[in-house]
């Protein structure tokens, strides 16, 4: 049962484009969402996170969107640079239970390429 | 920052033999730990969930004796695999978390482990 979707594995931009990389969730439950990027063979870096009260947040580059109705969050990279290129997870916290374990929920994560 | 460091970045070990990893957090106390497994092109699975002082919570279909987890210190954890078989061979990530989950967590850079 795969609670955090990213449905994209891949998305090619060019520089200075708009990048928008997609995760669905199914656990209305979740309460705290965080997107990570990942290079081969490292850990994930911390890139934004978003509480289920907002809607939007916004660092830099970086914004994140989301829609609790439809379960859905969204990462905008604007604009893209090649450097930006790796993998993309988002990820989810808050099971609801009676102890929050903080525990994350990982997508399958986003490769993302961005063209010079 | 918040730097966790984990130790192997790699390894490679002979089929029935045991591994150990270490995760430690530098400059903060990491009330909770996580391990995390990836295989390729997949995301990131958690396996268990450790507190200072405490058993670790594995998650479903983990086994405990097989991937035993030390949390002596709050700034220290391990894996132990033991009796590695090829099937073992991953990607494994720790995270700290300094509280809850809007505090952040770090990641440890991972141990990509071969069983041959």
């Amino acid at each position: 049962d795969q609670q955090v979707k990213q449905n994209s594995p891949s998305l090619s931009v060019q520089e200075g484009r708009i990048s928008i990389l997609n995760c669905d969730y199914t656990n209305s439950m979740f309460d705290y969402f965080l997107w990570y990027k990942k290079y081969p063979a490292e850990g994930p870096t911390f890139l934004i996170s978003i509480s289920s009260i907002k809607d939007k947040n916004e660092d830099g580059r970086f914004t994140v969107f989301l829609n609790k109705s439809a379960k859905h969050l969204s990462l905008h990279i604007v604009p893209s640079q090649p450097g930006d290129s790796a993998v993309y997870f988002c990820a989810a916290s808050g099971d609801g239970g009676s102890s929050n374990t903080g525990k994350l929920i990982f997508g399958q994560g986003t490769t993302l390429q961005v063209k010079p | 920052g918040a730097v966790v460091s984990q130790h192997p970045s790699w390894v490679i070990c002979k089929s029935g033999t045991s591994v150990k990893i270490e995760c430690r957090s530098l400059d903060f106390q990491a009330t909770t730990m996580f391990w995390y497994r990836q295989f390729p092109k997949q995301s990131l699975m958690l396996m268990a969930t450790s507190n200072e002082g405490s058993k670790a919570t594995y998650e479903q279909g983990v086994e405990k004796d097989k991937f035993l987890i030390n949390h002596a210190s709050l700034t220290l954890s391990t894996l132990t695999v033991t009796s590695a078989h090829p099937e073992d061979s991953s990607f494994y990530i720790c995270s700290a978390a300094r509280g809850a989950v809007n505090y952040g967590y770090t990641f440890g850079s991972g141990t990509r482990l071969t069983v041959v």
